[in-house]
């Protein structure tokens, strides 16, 4: 596997489910990147961490919850969603240091009923 | 950051040059400007960044006006994959926060 994979790829899920999405880079980075993309919206940074340690929350409500256990694996983790929580989300890493060059996974398209 | 204006669309004809254009004049000195694209439904794809030298790369040329205030994405021989919403962001090289505009709708057409 090479560069950053995303699992699921899709998602559907009720308001009261409780589900993870999973991001993994293989490219030696120790930052990585939560965003949302909603339909005609341009991509929201969600999430910071580098060095394994949250930097940033770009005032994400607490039903999204990240967790970055190492530096190759970042999660999102999803409870009481609600119906405009539908969207793309992507996860990023960088180097630290070079922050704004950054390489993306495909997306965890997310429907949420 | 410094905000960036791009146009909403343009059009390229297969195996022309696709030059599109970006104006961050009120960007800092320390800050460089960021190219990418994402096509349909994929994840963002970084292409190119540089501050104030002209940039090259197996993908693409970045061209920076010397007072900084502009730039332009040159895609050497558009083909119907080049395709893509392109985004040009401006940023300080070590924030990782990306600021992602609406970005450029290129259609490259046979």
């Amino acid at each position: 596997e090479t560069g950053v994979t995303q699992t699921p790829r899709h998602l559907v899920m009720g308001m009261t489910n409780k589900k993870s999405l999973k991001c993994e880079q293989h490219l030696g980075h120790n930052a990585m990147y939560w965003y949302k993309q909603s339909a005609k919206k341009p991509l929201e940074l969600m999430f910071v961490y580098s060095l394994e340690e949250r930097v940033e929350n770009n005032s994400v409500p607490s039903r999204f919850s990240p967790e970055c256990p190492n530096s190759s694996h970042l999660f999102l983790h999803l409870h009481t969603l609600q119906p405009e929580d539908s969207a793309l989300y992507l996860c990023a890493s960088s180097q630290q240091g070079a922050g704004e060059t950054q390489y993306f996974g495909p997306g965890t398209r997310l429907l949420v009923l | 950051d410094a905000k960036t204006t791009q146009p909403t669309s343009m059009d390229c004809a297969e195996g022309r040059a696709a030059n599109l254009p970006c104006n961050h004049s009120t960007i800092s000195g320390n800050e460089y400007v960021y190219w990418y694209r994402q096509i349909h439904s994929q994840g963002p794809q970084y292409i190119i960044h540089g501050l104030k030298n002209n940039e090259t790369n197996e993908m693409a040329s970045l061209i920076i006006t010397e007072d900084r205030k502009s730039s332009t994405l040159i895609l050497p021989h558009a083909t119907l994959r080049d395709t893509a919403v392109y985004y040009c962001i401006s940023g300080s090289g070590n924030t990782g926060k990306l600021i992602f505009g609406q970005g450029t709708t290129l259609q490259v057409k046979p």
